[in-house]
């Protein structure tokens, strides 16, 4: 399995900010992912980071809202820009390791005021 | 469409009172189901996977078996300890985006002492 260290563990912030999560793995991983967990809603992937590449993102999810960094093996940042309330949010990143599985960071709750 | 829905959506047990939870999918070519268990404000915790129908892994009082549609997750003489939401999903086949994992909306578990 992998370790994984998500920052900062909350937040609470003004709408039309943005905030920059952090996502740090203890070992070098090929897929890394970031989710949404809505209040009262299970996971959705919100892109795959890429390593020396842009992000993929799924339907509904776009690069100036959700932009994404994937400078190394063991990092990868999501920026959530131009908050609202909306995006009051659990957001969570995980990694593939062996077999397909995967192992989700302790997440990042935001509340967007 | 890819699909997952978890049943039911809220379980309460006295302890020692075994139950099943279950997950149909609706996927074409799995490539694995996932079970995770996720406790309030936290990530999702690596439970099982499951790759062939007939499968069945085990891990102390859980036990998880595969059909062509549906997954079970047993939960033998439960304690109190192990309530918690218990999520399903399945991996998309290598054809789409490699390793997104499709949730479903979940099992919440209370285990009455």
């Amino acid at each position: 399995s992998a370790v994984i260290s998500q920052k900062p563990s909350r937040d609470i912030c003004q709408r039309g900010t943005s905030l920059t999560i952090q996502c740090q793995v203890d070992s070098q991983v090929t897929m890394m992912f970031w989710y949404r967990q809505q209040p009262g809603q299970s996971l959705t992937l919100i892109a795959t980071a890429n390593q020396g590449s842009e992000a993929t993102y799924e339907s509904g999810f776009v690069i100036d809202k959700f932009p994404i960094s994937r400078p190394n093996l063991t990092f990868s940042t999501l920026t959530v820009s131009n908050m609202s309330p909306e995006d009051s949010s659990i957001y969570l990143c995980s990694v593939e390791a062996t077999a397909g599985t995967q192992y989700f960071g302790p997440g990042t709750r935001l509340l967007v005021l | 469409e890819d699909q997952v829905t978890q049943s039911p959506e809220a379980l309460r047990l006295q302890e020692g009172e075994s139950s099943s939870l279950n997950c149909s999918y609706t996927v074409s070519g799995l490539r694995g189901l996932f079970w995770y268990r996720q406790d309030p404000g936290k990530g999702p915790e690596f439970l099982f996977t499951l790759y062939s129908a007939g499968e069945e892994k085990e891990k102390e009082r859980l036990k998880a078996t595969l059909t062509k549609k549906e997954s079970f997750l047993h939960i033998t003489a439960p304690k109190p300890e192990d309530s918690a939401t218990y999520l399903c999903a399945v991996q998309a086949p290598l054809s789409s985006n490699t390793g997104k994992l499709i949730f479903g909306q979940g099992t919440t578990l209370q285990v009455k002492p």
